[in-house]
């Protein structure tokens, strides 16, 4: 079926270095994108979204970039922090399939 | 704080046990959900309501029942439940229900319920 997923279950970067992390979805008909992160003890906390009709959305140190060509987005976090330690999870807006999420560390 | 509570943040439970998960949402949002998050598996949607009324049930199993009052509270009951249904129970809401809009749908949730069956 439709699926959202994310390419690696585990990143570890230097904190102060920027952080990508990728996901992939089937649903070409799929319009909108939500990130979410969640800490540890913690739900899921949505962090930024993207309709289909752009092809990059900037945040506070956060950048959200979709390329429908291939069916891909990804989340760049800049001069990743030790609070940025989370899942995170991408989402399409009209289906509930959140995937098993990529897991940053980020090392001190 | 999300807006979303849920209660009790631990429940230990036996397999003959009945308990009660609580949600409360105090965003004056219109769609409830309930998730099962195990280790090491997606996010599991377990069901949805919308106005109260429930719009998905995702093949869950009955002893699961979920309440919804009103547009504020959700409850899951729970009956005789397995092993296997140890997890993160969590709650979310949003605006408005599935497929009313896209940034509507942005969900907010709780801290979730860590629930363990012996």
């Amino acid at each position: 079926g439709e699926s959202v997923g994310l390419h690696l279950p585990t990143l570890s970067v230097q904190e102060g270095d920027n952080s990508i992390i990728n996901c992939a979805y089937s649903n070409s008909a799929s319009d909108y994108f939500i990130w979410y992160k969640q800490e540890s003890g913690k739900g899921p906390q949505f962090i930024i979204d993207i309709r289909s009709n752009m092809d990059k959305r900037q945040g506070q140190r956060v950048t959200v970039l979709l390329n429908k060509t291939v069916k891909h987005l990804s989340l760049q976090i800049a001069a990743t922090q030790p609070g940025d330690s989370a899942v995170y999870f991408c989402a399409e807006s009209d289906q509930f399939y959140f995937g098993t999420g990529t897991s940053l560390t980020v090392i001190p | 704080e999300t807006g979303v509570t849920q209660t009790p943040r631990h429940l230990v439970m036996g397999m003959t046990n009945k308990k009660s998960l609580k949600c409360e949402q105090h965003l004056g949002h219109n769609a409830m959900y309930w998730y099962k998050q195990s280790a090491k598996k997606p996010l599991e949607l377990m069901f949805v309501y919308s106005l109260e009324e429930r719009v998905e049930n995702n093949s869950v199993p009955s002893r699961f029942s979920p309440e919804c009052p009103n547009s504020s509270h959700l409850f899951l009951h729970l009956h005789t439940l397995q092993p296997e249904d140890s997890a993160l129970y969590l709650c979310a809401s949003s605006q408005e229900g599935p497929f009313r809009g896209a940034h509507k749908n942005i969900q907010y949730f709780g801290a979730g319920t860590r629930l363990s069956v012996l």
